[in-house]
């Protein structure tokens, strides 16, 4: 069974803070990973994505990568009020077909 | 203005009813899934599309029926025999080729059945 684990949270942390947010991924064949944000009754919006061994820095958000440890986190400097949110860790197999593996979600709480 | 959009956003049924989303996408993506989204789960998948009439089971197909007429198109129907269909219900697509092939979300459907 392939799985994708995060925290379930909630994390929380005060405004202005870095909230960092952690996933580890059971397959090595493992290609592409995704961070995504879904608030409350929306649907998951693609913040971040990485290929690659290191950091992948966006603005506010770095995701960090290390496939030796099947290790994906993602990074938010400044947290705000705003970014209160459940974070989805997603991690695609390239394996000549389709498949994106979700985990459940790390739910964070930036308080004002 | 590209994106994929859902209709209707909240779907109410009575049990032993048919029921088909609407999922459109103007993004020229050529792979669509479907998946639901349940409380304090993560997504799982219920049908793939690649291309144009073809489509492939995800995880939990059972109950759940889909076609792929266009490339624009992948409408789900929620038929009598899916044992729980209350669900949120989140349609994607994605580019198929190299490593690129991060997938963009419509808004859902809301399916209540009681």
């Amino acid at each position: 069974q392939k799985e994708v684990e995060q925290n379930s949270g909630p994390l929380s942390v005060p405004e202005g803070a870095i909230a960092s947010l952690n996933c580890t991924y059971s397959d090595r064949g493992s290609q592409s990973f995704f961070w995504y944000r879904q608030y409350s009754g929306k649907s998951p919006e693609l913040i971040m994505f990485i290929y690659s061994n290191g950091d992948k820095e966006d603005g506010r958000f770095t995701a960090q990568l290390n496939k030796a440890s099947q290790y994906v986190s993602l990074l938010i400097r400044d947290s705000q009020p705003s970014d209160s949110a459940t974070y989805l860790c997603a991690v695609a197999l390239n394996t000549g077909g389709f498949k994106t593996i979700f985990g459940a979600g790390t739910r964070l709480f930036v308080k004002a | 203005d590209g994106g994929i959009t859902q209709s209707p956003k909240y779907l109410f049924r009575k049990e032993g009813q048919n029921v088909t989303l609407s999922c459109e996408q103007n993004l020229n993506h050529d792979a669509m899934y479907w998946y639901r989204q349940d409380p304090g789960q993560g997504l799982r998948l219920i049908y793939y599309s690649q291309i144009v009439n073809d489509f492939q089971k995800g995880d939990i197909a059972e109950g759940y029926s889909v076609s792929r007429e266009k490339k624009e198109s992948f409408p789900l129907t929620v038929t009598s025999a899916q044992k729980n269909p209350t669900a949120f219900y989140l349609c994607a697509s994605s580019r198929t080729l190299g490593m690129g092939y991060e997938q963009y979300f419509g808004p859902g459907t809301r399916l209540t059945v009681t």
